[in-house]
């Protein structure tokens, strides 16, 4: 089936504009993540849905960002006020923890450049 | 502080031979370690994991050793072929008590020559 998608795949954009990052998970899966990598760094969490529901925004870097999860489905990060730090490459995962697993499944990623 | 530790930023091997990728964690919480690989402009693709409650697994070329005691994980690719060069990550997850975002290491990138 298909994987998980997200859109745009790059997004350019100035420093003080709001963003909108969509995610697509794999169907059927309850869990979702986003994650960013910045240049020459680790994957780092930013928060996690299970169904639409978000018990861990601990990851999420400050108050600029915030994520939603509608249907138990798709999601968006928004992040307002960008700032030139805040570029990045935006990763969104999901996967089956209803079944006991925990392996996510990544998209490929939206590549925000902040100008 | 980096929980999760991959201490060599490239690896470079002949193909045909093993190739051994480490990994090594703090958090004494994690219970379920992964392998991502992942190729330029694309998003990790899940190799191999591997529960707390054992010390190897096993997917076709690749074997995963877990040394609980050490706090010490490796990837085993044999034998290594051209296209397994891409950047590997190593992740962890259950230090959040369930609402497991995944921690992960910076990354080893494997090259492997022909």
């Amino acid at each position: 089936g298909a994987g998980v998608s997200q859109s745009p795949s790059n997004k350019v954009t100035e420093k003080g504009k709001d963003v909108e990052l969509r995610c697509d998970p794999i169907s059927g899966h309850t869990a979702l993540y986003w994650y960013r990598q910045s240049l020459g760094q680790g994957l780092e969490f930013l928060i996690y849905f299970q169904g639409n529901s978000a018990p861990d925004k601990s990851g999420l870097p400050s108050d600029r960002f915030s994520a939603e999860r509608t249907g138990g489905s798709v999601s968006t990060l928004t992040i307002q006020r960008t700032q030139q730090e805040d570029s990045a490459v935006y990763l969104c995962a999901s996967s089956d923890k209803l079944a006991g697993t925990d392996t996510q499944y990544f998209g490929p990623g939206t590549r925000l450049t902040v100008l | 502080d980096q929980q999760v530790k991959q201490n060599s930023p490239s690896l470079s091997v002949q193909e045909g031979r093993i190739s051994i990728l480490n990994c090594d964690y703090t958090n004494s919480m994690f219970d379920y370690f992964l392998w991502y690989k992942k190729y330029p402009a694309e998003g990790p693709t899940f190799l191999i994991s591997i529960s707390s409650i054992k010390d190897k697994n096993e997917d076709g070329r690749f074997t995963v050793f877990l040394n609980k005691s050490a706090k010490h994980l490796s990837l085993h690719i044999v034998p290594s072929q051209p296209g397994d060069s891409a950047v590997y990550f190593c992740a962890a997850s259950g230090a959040r008590g369930g609402a497991d975002g995944l921690t992960f290491g910076k990354g080893t990138h494997l090259i492997i020559q022909p």
